[in-house]
């Protein structure tokens, strides 16, 4: 059974640093990209950044660039986000989300890691 | 970018009743090569992820209860229920995977009337 287990998320301050985790397993992992998707409270989802399954090749959002880092490490299955310069805007559920391709639909979800960014 | 424009915003079935939900994108999402268009929906319920439903714009995802279908090609889709039940209300999003960054449309809130 495919399972995606996302932590690390919490309250920080503006300007402050988290880093995100992804666990999966029921699969193998290094054959995967991987995706960030956010949906800030009460609002729709937005793509935060993807990497493809060797980590060769990394996709963001182009607001993101700079204050977002994605990485994996393929040894332990997991998939990261290092979030910083936190705005009050960055506030949002963080999902990751599996892709059976390289840009693709998003065929399974993790529950997600809540963000809230406030003094 | 590639914008997702969903319509309606909202609506109210009947139980047993049909609910359609459009989704135009502002560039077509058909990549000749194979001749797929890059289109999926999802389904969100109440503090849930969201679901995967239908993906190359009309493929249904494994175990989706077949009144759950996808139709159209190039800009304009649909996500059909043919027949709703109490467990289907949720938010309904399309997605685009054409081009980086992937967008998804504003989502479509169904609920019974």
């Amino acid at each position: 059974e495919v399972q995606l287990l996302e932590s690390g998320g919490g309250l920080v301050q503006p300007g402050g640093s988290l880093k995100l985790s992804c666990a999966a397993s029921g699969f193998t992992f290094s054959s995967y990209t991987m995706h960030w998707v956010r949906q800030a409270p009460g609002q729709g989802l937005e793509w935060v950044s993807g990497i493809t399954g060797s980590g060769g090749t990394i996709y963001y959002r182009d607001s993101m660039k700079g204050h977002f880092t994605i990485s994996r490490d393929n040894s332990k299955n997991t998939l990261y986000l290092q979030m910083n310069s936190l705005r009050v805007e960055d506030t949002a559920i963080y999902y990751c989300a599996r892709d059976p391709g390289e840009l693709y639909h998003l065929d399974y979800w993790g529950q997600g890691t809540p963000v809230t960014v406030s003094s | 970018d590639i914008v997702m424009t969903q319509s309606p915003d909202s609506l109210a079935v009947s139980l047993g009743e049909r609910a359609t939900i459009n989704c135009k994108s502002s560039q077509s999402l058909l990549y000749s090569s194979n001749n797929k268009d890059y289109l999926a929906w999802y389904q969100q319920k109440p503090g849930r992820p969201p679901k995967l439903l239908i993906y190359w714009a009309s493929t249904r995802e494994s175990g989706v209860p077949d009144r759950f279908s996808g139709s159209g090609s190039v800009t304009d889709f649909t996500l059909t229920i043919s027949s709703l039940q109490a467990e289907d209300v949720a938010v309904y999003y399309c997605q685009q995977y054409y081009r980086s960054p992937l967008t998804f449309g504003g989502g479509t809130k169904v609920e019974i009337k």
